[in-house]
Formats: C-alpha cells, structure tokens, sequence
C-alpha cells in the first residue's frame, strides 16, 4: 500500500460545528503532516507528528486540533471555525525527516466553513 | 512567509515543447523536490535531488540544483496536454519543516 487516504473527500460546516478530518497510511512513515492550502496559493504547514508526538505546531489557532492516536493514523478535530478556514487541507507522510525518498500526499479535503 | 519563490508563476507553451520552471529557496536544505498538482487535488512526488547532486533525470524531467544560489530548476521536455498543472519545489531539511514554493502554474496547448 502506497497511498495516504483521506476522509472524507468534501466537508461542509457551519461555525458552530465540530467535525474532524482524518488520515490514514500503511506505508510504515513515522512522520506525518497536516498542510492547509487556499486557492492559487502554495500549501502551508500547520503541523507536524514524529513518531506520534507532535514536533511542529506553525502557530495554527486553537479551534485546530491535531492528534495521532497511532502510527499509521492522523486526525484533525475542528470546532468553531470561520469561514476563512475554508480550504483543502492535505495530509502528508514521510520516512523520517525529509531525507528519505520524497512526501506522500493524500487527495485532500475540501472544507467549507459556512 | 513560508514559501520559497518560483518563476515564472504561469507559464504557456504548445505540446512538444519544453518547459522550464525555476525555484529560489531560503533554508539550508539536505534535498529539493519537486511536486505536481492538478487541479484541486493532491500532490504528486515527482523527483528529489540531494544538497550534493547537481544535476538529476526522470524520464522527461530534469532537474538541476545550485547550493550556491540556493536555486533549482525542473525542465520537463517534449510536453504534453497532461503536464498541465501546477508544479511546485519543496526545501528538505532536518527539522521536518517542509516548505514548499510560491508554485508555477503551466497550462500545456495541444
């Protein structure tokens, strides 16, 4: 298995909800990540897990929550965002730290806060 | 800003010919990738180049770096339609910061 799954694929809230985004990948990575890309812009990093702790946090607001409940799953639990959040958010997997053989991206969720 | 730069930010070209697309980054790097991504989905892994190679093939795609510059650039020769997307360079370092570029958007004419 070489893919990083995403569910689900379109996501629809409103302000008030809590819903969670959710990543999943059997390639054996030990780090994993969670990018947040607007339209005709780049991807940016909000946050990263190394061997299931959370090594990086791109000072992303609290109302984002990450969490690795095992090596081979990646969450994302919102609650409470603004419609500026709206985005695809991409989640990544890797070897270790970036000196392996590339990331591996999932197709995305497309999020949208109403 | 996270992002490196990368130009031209579109490019437009008819199918056979090359493209080329340059990336500036700022870290002190041990790789550069370079990724593709279609339309609203994710991105693909194209190919990676170590801080001590210079120069690097994949079939159509080549791509060379300079420490020095601390720049890259992927040529894809003898395009097709299906190249058409947005391509973009990441810096690999050792602290799991992964960053990637501004991106080019190249729209390939049949």
């Amino acid at each position: 298995d070489t893919e990083v799954t995403q569910t689900p694929k379109h996501l629809v809230m409103g302000m008030t909800n809590k819903k969670s985004l959710k990543c999943e990948q059997h390639m054996g990575h030990r780090a994993m990540y969670w990018y947040k890309q607007k339209a005709k812009k780049p991807p940016e990093l909000m946050f990263v897990y190394s061997y299931e702790k959370l090594s990086i946090n791109e000072s992303v607001p609290s109302r984002f929550s990450p969490e690795c409940p095992n090596s081979s799953l990646l969450n994302l639990h919102l609650h409470a965002l603004q419609p500026e959040d709206s985005a695809l958010y991409l989640c990544a997997s890797s070897q270790d730290r970036g000196q392996g053989d590339g990331y591996t991206f999932g197709s995305g969720t497309r999020l949208t806060v109403v | 800003s996270q992002q490196g730069e990368e130009d031209p930010q579109a490019l437009s070209i008819q199918e056979g010919e090359n493209a080329t697309m340059n990336c500036s980054y700022k870290t002190s790097i041990n790789n550069l990738q370079w990724y593709r991504q279609n339309s609203g989905r994710g991105l693909v892994h194209l190919i990676l180049i170590r801080s001590n190679e210079r120069e690097k093939h994949s079939g159509r795609l080549r791509v060379t770096l300079d420490t020095s510059k601390k720049s890259s650039s992927l040529l894809i020769t003898a395009s097709r339609a299906a190249d058409t997307a947005s391509y973009f360079c990441a810096e690999g370092n050792n602290f799991n910061k992964f960053y990637f570029g501004s991106g080019t958007k190249l729209n390939v004419k049949p």
